[in-house]
């Protein structure tokens, strides 16, 4: 079964700071994976995604995720954050190109210190 | 284009009750996937509907059930609520092929008492 772990719970930045958030999956096949941005009572959003091709993915608000299929990890990065980066993020993996589902971490919170 | 709709936004139920929740996909989504996400587990994938057919399901016990109507909104459906049920329930539209994005809605946060 596929499963992912966010091994950080927490992380404190200061704004101005880069940052990486980790992420390791268990999935057989070439995985699809995401990275979403939760905000207090929102909803989910997504920040990237990738399932082929550049192993460097592109994503919104300056976020960048690298696909390592060695160590099964695709780690987030920011080269500087905003106090507005706050938020709980997500990273999930899709069977079948997320057709059974996707498979979502515990997330990280991510607090930013002025 | 408007976004995934969600409604209610907050209920609170006393266990043994049921309750319904709906979700309006983006125009022209086929798909709707239903999540639950609590402190403790966190995201979880409850099912999926296609076309108006459930396509996959999730973990979760009978008491847990959906439909989709021919505009793809769908609702899900809790039976006999019990205090667990307590949670964020977040709606998913997607065109339903392979590698499509899928984009959340706000949620309902269902409160059991």
């Amino acid at each position: 079964a596929q499963s992912v772990t966010q091994p950080d719970i927490h992380i404190t930045v200061s704004e101005g700071a880069s940052l990486e958030l980790r992420c390791n999956y268990s999935y057989g096949a070439t995985p699809y994976l995401f990275w979403y941005v939760q905000s207090p009572g929102q909803g989910l959003q997504l920040l990237l995604k990738y399932f082929s091709g550049d192993t460097l993915v592109q994503g919104i608000k300056g976020f960048e995720a690298e696909f390592k299929r060695s160590q099964s990890s695709f780690n987030l990065r920011k080269p500087s954050v905003h106090w507005s980066d706050a938020a709980e993020y997500f990273c999930a993996v899709g069977e079948r190109g997320g057709a059974d589902g996707l498979t979502f971490g515990k997330g990280t919170h991510l607090i930013i210190q002025p | 284009k408007a976004g995934v709709t969600q409604t209610p936004r907050y209920l609170i139920k006393t266990r043994g009750q049921q309750v319904t929740l709906s979700c309006s996909p983006i125009s022209g989504h086929r798909s709707v996937s239903w999540y639950q996400q609590t402190p403790g587990q966190g995201l979880q994938f409850l099912f999926e509907y296609f076309s108006e057919t459930q396509r996959n399901k999730g973990n979760f016990p009978g008491r847990f059930s959906g439909r989709q109507f021919s505009n793809s909104r769908s609702e899900m459906n809790v039976s006999t609520l019990e205090l667990g049920d307590s949670a964020l329930y977040l709606c998913a539209s997607w065109q339903g092929q392979k590698y499509n994005e899928q984009f959340f809605g706000p949620g309902t946060r269902l409160t059991v008492l």
